[in-house]
């Protein structure tokens, strides 16, 4: 596609029930990020991708939060056990290969209500 | 490890005149690259400017420019001749040769006539 694509653009969830939140980057990129961004506040990292491989999970939250990339393409990230505080737009980016000036991409983001 | 400081929760800046963003960012490796992203009220994420640490002269883009100063650690976004449509969150971002691209906490600017 044209750009990087997250579904669904909206969630609304109970507490403690798993959700999954994909992320369809830009053809060919290979790098590929999770952000979550509370209300009025700052991008927190997560965890990012270079293909299939997941360098640096430091950002996980919890070991609720997981998330993979397959055929260096697609990325899932799944929620177990959703929590309120869980509630939070996740922001998805992707960029090119390594080499230079490449900007990240972002997506519209998913909003996650946990209620 | 990597950080990016932000220090400045908000500014406020008058229609045409310039502003200056504060970033410092710290790293120990000698390769890395520094952003700005501007979020205005929509959420989206929009990328201004890139400053690459071996590059020799500050970055600039239409009415954006860096102040590097590599030695203090800085990457100071300024924005010239402000608009309205300036009125965002704007956040600095430092990629290392890793590729893990961490934000920091953002300024919020707003301008007014």
């Amino acid at each position: 596609g044209a750009g990087v694509s997250q579904s669904p653009s909206n969630k609304v969830t109970e507490k403690g029930k798993d959700v999954e939140l994909r992320c369809d980057p830009i053809s060919g990129h290979t790098a590929l990020y999770w952000y979550r961004q509370s209300l009025g506040q700052g991008l927190e990292f997560l965890i990012y991708f270079q293909g299939n491989s997941a360098p640096d999970k430091s950002g996980l939250p919890s070991d609720r939060f997981s998330a993979e990339r397959t055929g260096g393409s697609v990325s899932t990230l799944t929620i177990q056990r959703t929590q309120q505080e869980d509630s939070a737009v996740y922001l998805c980016a992707s960029s090119s290969p390594t080499g230079g000036n490449t900007e990240a991409f972002f997506g519209q983001g998913t909003r996650l209500t946990v209620v | 490890a990597q950080k990016i400081t932000q220090t400045q929760p908000g500014m406020f800046v008058q229609e045409k005149e310039a502003v200056t963003l504060d970033c410092t960012y710290d790293t120990s490796d000698p390769s890395y690259g520094l952003f700005w992203y501007k979020q205005p009220s929509s959420g989206e994420m929009i990328f201004l400017i890139y400053q690459g640490s071996y590059d020799q002269q500050n970055a600039t883009e239409g009415r954006y420019s860096l102040n590097f100063q590599k030695a203090r650690k800085s990457a100071n976004l300024v924005i010239s001749a402000s608009q309205l449509g300036d009125s965002a969150m704007y956040f600095c971002a430092m990629r290392d040769f890793t590729d893990k691209l961490i934000f920091g906490t953002g300024t919020r600017l707003q301008v007014f006539p």
